[in-house]
């Protein structure tokens, strides 16, 4: 079965970075885009990129430009994002996503990770 | 960027009751319209796609319509299981976006 299984929860201090891991199983890794969302305690979701498996292309939302890069490893189907100089407002949870053929639409997610950020 | 304005914020119902959930997008989107439910701690779980076509797995009870910039989100019956905040999103282009989202309670 499909899922996306994502690395565990991390507490960081203000200025400090997090990468978090995303390995995908059940499908074709190269087939899917994988995109990165996250959401604030109480809060909405928000977009914050995808990148494409097969060419490690990403895009990503001008909100992160600069401050996050996504990543991938097809020898171990794989992704990574890494979010730089986190600040008490990047407390969020922070999920994959598999996007279906129609571009943007989340068919499967991974179970979240939560990122705190605290001195 | 594209707004989406979800209203309402909240919906008190029962089981049986018909919900009706709207959103409003700041341009139009054709039929570039996603729903997700997410119960409470859990992942979001997609329901409907492309303004109108069910998830894998997802009961017929729910159903979505619209175009251009409104679209809605109906539940024809209220299960217990149904209970929980959902969310409209726009396909249409980057970057994407979501609405505010909308909490059932009973």
């Amino acid at each position: 079965q499909v899922q996306l299984v994502q690395s565990g929860a991390e507490l960081k201090e203000p200025g400090a970075s997090v990468k978090v891991s995303c390995k995908a199983s059940g499908f074709p890794f190269t087939d899917y885009n994988i995109y990165w969302l996250r959401q604030a305690p109480g809060q909405g979701l928000e977009w914050m990129g995808r990148i494409t498996p097969t060419s490690g292309d990403t895009k990503y939302s001008q909100k992160f430009e600069g401050r996050v890069t996504m990543t991938r490893d097809t020898s171990i189907n794989t992704v990574y994002m890494e979010l730089t100089r986190l600040q008490s407002d990047d407390k969020a949870v922070y999920y994959c996503a598999r996007s279906m053929a129609a571009a943007g639409t989340f068919d499967y997610w991974g179970q979240g990770t939560l990122v705190s950020v605290s001195s | 960027d594209i707004q989406m304005t979800q209203s309402p914020s909240s919906v008190s119902a029962s089981v049986g009751d018909r919900v009706t959930i709207t959103c409003r997008a700041s341009q139009g989107l054709s039929n570039w319209l996603v729903w997700y439910q997410q119960m409470p701690g859990r992942a979001p779980k997609l329901l409907i796609y492309a303004t109108s076509r069910l998830g894998s797995g997802v009961p017929s009870r729910f159903s979505g319509s619209g175009s251009g910039t409104d679209f809605t989100l109906t539940i024809s019956s209220l299960q217990p299981e149904d209970f929980a905040t959902y969310y409209c999103q726009q396909a249409y282009n980057f970057p994407l976006t979501f609405g505010g989202g909308t909490k059932v309670e009973i």
